[in-house]
């Protein structure tokens, strides 16, 4: 069965710094990768995907993350992070020929700090 | 409005008593999902449904029964057989294979 490791549970950081939250994932097969965000009070929203193709995607707000093989990881990158930012980030991964089961990690809280 | 509705947003019951929280969406998806998220714990899967009147285990369905009679339609019981049911339940469709998930505003379900 696939899983998902977030490794930063707490992540502090001033406005306009950089951003890079680490998530790995165990399983040897084809995947398809997310980052959801919760933003305080508000539903899970979709951040960025990968299924196939480039390694590197972009998505809403300036964030993009890579995908690295070789490494099984699925960072997420912001180059310059707002107060805006802070929430809760989640990475998450389904399985191809997994029946779409979406298994998420344990998730890392954002607090970004005028 | 298409999207995902769960109701209620805040719900308490009495220990020992079965709970059945509502989710309900428009979107034409075929697959529907039930998690759980406790603090530090992230989100795991109770259940999930690929199509009607189909649906299969996640990783802590114990204490926990659905059912998909309509596709648009995936209601959770949480039992008394739950021995921690207090959390924040939230529920989620994709169309089936490759997508992403939308996700409903959540029911905070607490149990004293």
């Amino acid at each position: 069965a696939q899983s998902v490791s977030q490794h930063n549970h707490h992540v502090i950081l001033s406005e306009a710094a950089s951003l890079e939250l680490g998530c790995n994932y165990s399983y040897g097969g084809t995947v398809n990768l997310f980052w959801y965000v919760q933003y305080p009070g508000q539903h899970l929203q979709l951040l960025l995907k990968y299924f196939s193709g480039d390694p590197l995607v972009k998505g809403i707000k300036g964030f993009e993350a890579e995908f690295i093989k070789s490494k099984f990881s699925f960072n997420l990158r912001k180059p310059s992070v707002q107060w805006s930012d802070t929430a809760e980030y989640f990475c998450a991964v389904t399985v191809t020929g997994g029946g779409n089961k979406l298994t998420f990690g344990t998730g890392t809280q954002l607090k970004v700090e005028l | 409005d298409g999207g995902i509705t769960q109701s209620p947003k805040y719900l308490f019951r009495k220990e020992g008593q079965n709970v059945t929280l509502s989710c309900e969406q428009n979107l034409n998806h075929d697959a529907m999902y039930w998690y759980r998220q406790d603090p530090g714990q992230g989100l795991r899967l109770i259940y999930y449904s690929q199509i009607v009147n189909d649906f299969q285990k996640g990783d802590i369905a114990e204490g926990y029964s659905v059912s998909r009679e309509k596709k648009e339609s995936f209601p959770l019981t949480v039992t008394s057989a739950q021995k921690n049911p207090t959390a924040f339940y939230l529920c989620a469709s994709s169309i089936a294979s490759r997508a992403e998930a939308f996700f409903g505003q959540g029911t905070r379900l607490t149990v004293v």
